[in-house]
């Protein structure tokens, strides 16, 4: 098993450009996560997946959008980079059952800097 | 709404020196407790967890243990090494249901020889 896997690691923009980060799955997780980690603010949550074609938004959605197409992928998009969209963004995923307290599986990262 | 409060880094041991790192929480109900480490240039692992009021969360000489009364779940260690240096935070999950953590700003350990 890989486990989470995000592509690509590293990626620079310039401001107003748009990318797209992918984020894969193999453990057959119903739930996805992405979340973005910036020096002292610990990780917050942009937008998250209950299932397949199914997302909602977290604490800090704006400026993205994702889609769910296949169960085993999560898509991260950013139509019109900022500079304030620099960052290091993590994909998350977990097995929802009748616990709560099931443990998120997280990616390596991807590390985006808009100049 | 939710938050998590632990304390502000930097901390810098030296190798076999007892370590806590403090975290309140402030949520309603029954929330689930966790503490995550980061590795240099990794993702989040799950260290260890507690569900309920008084469980003790344990993994690799790591221990915390939930204490509702002073909603507190400090993380401890009796004999730091160097290859425990990372970034710990502590997170919470509301329970019922919830998918959604809540993480605390990270603490980064770094332990000397």
């Amino acid at each position: 098993n890989a486990g989470v896997t995000q592509t690509p690691k590293f990626r620079v923009l310039k401001t107003g450009q748009s990318m797209t980060l992918l984020c894969a799955q193999d453990m057959n997780h119903e739930y996805m996560y992405w979340y973005r980690q910036d020096p002292g603010m610990g990780l917050r949550l942009i937008h998250y997946s209950v299932g397949e074609g199914t997302t909602a938004k977290g604490e800090v959605p704006d400026g993205y959008n994702v889609s769910r197409l296949k169960k085993q992928n999560f898509l991260l998009g950013l139509e019109s980079a900022a500079p304030s969209q620099t960052s290091v963004y993590f994909c998350a995923s977990n097995f929802l059952g009748r616990s709560s307290t099931d443990t998120q599986y997280f990616g390596p990262g991807t590390r985006l800097t808009v100049l | 709404g939710d938050s998590v409060t632990q304390m502000e880094g930097p901390v810098t041991l030296s190798e076999e020196a007892f370590l806590t790192i403090n975290c309140t929480y402030t949520a309603t109900g029954y929330p689930s407790l966790f503490w995550y480490v980061q590795y240099p240039g990794e993702g989040l692992q799950l260290l260890l967890k507690a569900t309920k009021a008084d469980d003790k969360g344990s993994n690799k000489g790591f221990e915390a243990t939930y204490r509702k009364e002073t909603t507190s779940f400090h993380l401890e260690k009796g004999s730091v090494q160097v290859s425990d240096s990372a970034v710990y935070f502590c997170a919470l999950s509301p329970g019922a249901g919830s998918y959604q953590l809540t993480f605390g700003k990270g603490t980064k350990l770094s332990v000397i020889p």
